[in-house]
């Protein structure tokens, strides 16, 4: 079956502790993205990377880093410095070569002690 | 800064009836768009993609997009209980840049 997995489904996050999110996907897509989701609010694009070894920052990447290492990962971590961390964090991929609908990973809820 | 506009709702329809949803946006250099459906605490699933001015239909859904008016709309004939979850219209603004708006919540009522 191919799909995106993300783990895990709850995160909880100590007082200046970083946390890693994972995002594998099996689609052979080549582009990444990873939201952000507030209640009663848009997702808003952390970062985005298009190839490996390549990405970009979106409207709100302050306290986020990204690698992309493997064509099928893209780990999002949530550093310290980012101080509402409190979220629905989704990551999501495209094809990247003219196909363009974007899909969903189920996500992970990031919660902080 | 560019935006996609929706009514949060709650938009309550009954059973049966047809939901319509609105979405407006403001990069007139859009190429694609598509509606999402999520349901509480869940990821936003795919429920329609277009890229033409016009009618598209798949199922009971019907999407709609006038680029002059940078409207696009979704039709659900026939609306179901199980129909009920936020709608997120999103626009493709660049090669790689999806804009989201924040979502109708609609209620079908049994």
């Amino acid at each position: 079956d191919g799909g995106i997995t993300q783990s895990p489904k709850y995160l909880f996050r100590k007082e200046g502790q970083n946390v890693t999110l994972s995002c594998e996907q099996n689609l052979n897509h080549d582009a990444m993205y990873w939201y952000r989701q507030d209640p009663g609010q848009g997702l808003r694009l952390i970062y985005y990377s298009q190839i490996v070894n390549d990405f970009q920052k979106g409207d709100i990447a302050e306290g986020y880093s990204v690698s992309r290492e493997k064509k099928e990962s893209f780990p999002l971590t949530v550093t310290s410095a980012q101080k509402n961390p409190t979220a629905f964090y989704l990551c999501a991929s495209t094809h990247g070569q003219g196909q363009e609908t974007q899909y969903f990973g189920p996500g992970t809820r990031l919660l902080v002690l | 800064q560019k935006e996609v506009e929706q009514n949060s709702g709650p938009l309550s329809v009954p059973e049966g009836a047809i939901a319509s949803l609105n979405c407006t946006y403001s990069d007139r250099g859009s190429q694609s768009f598509f509606w999402y459906r999520q349901y509480s605490g869940k990821s936003p699933e795919l429920i329609m993609s277009i890229y033409s001015n016009g009618d598209k239909e798949d199922g009971r859904f019907t999407a709609q997009l006038n680029k002059a008016s940078q409207y696009v709309s979704l039709l659900i004939r026939d609306s179901q209980p199980s129909d009920s979850a936020t709608y997120l219209c999103a626009v493709r603004s660049g090669t790689y840049k999806y804009i989201f708006g924040t979502g109708t919540r609609l209620k079908v009522l049994a």
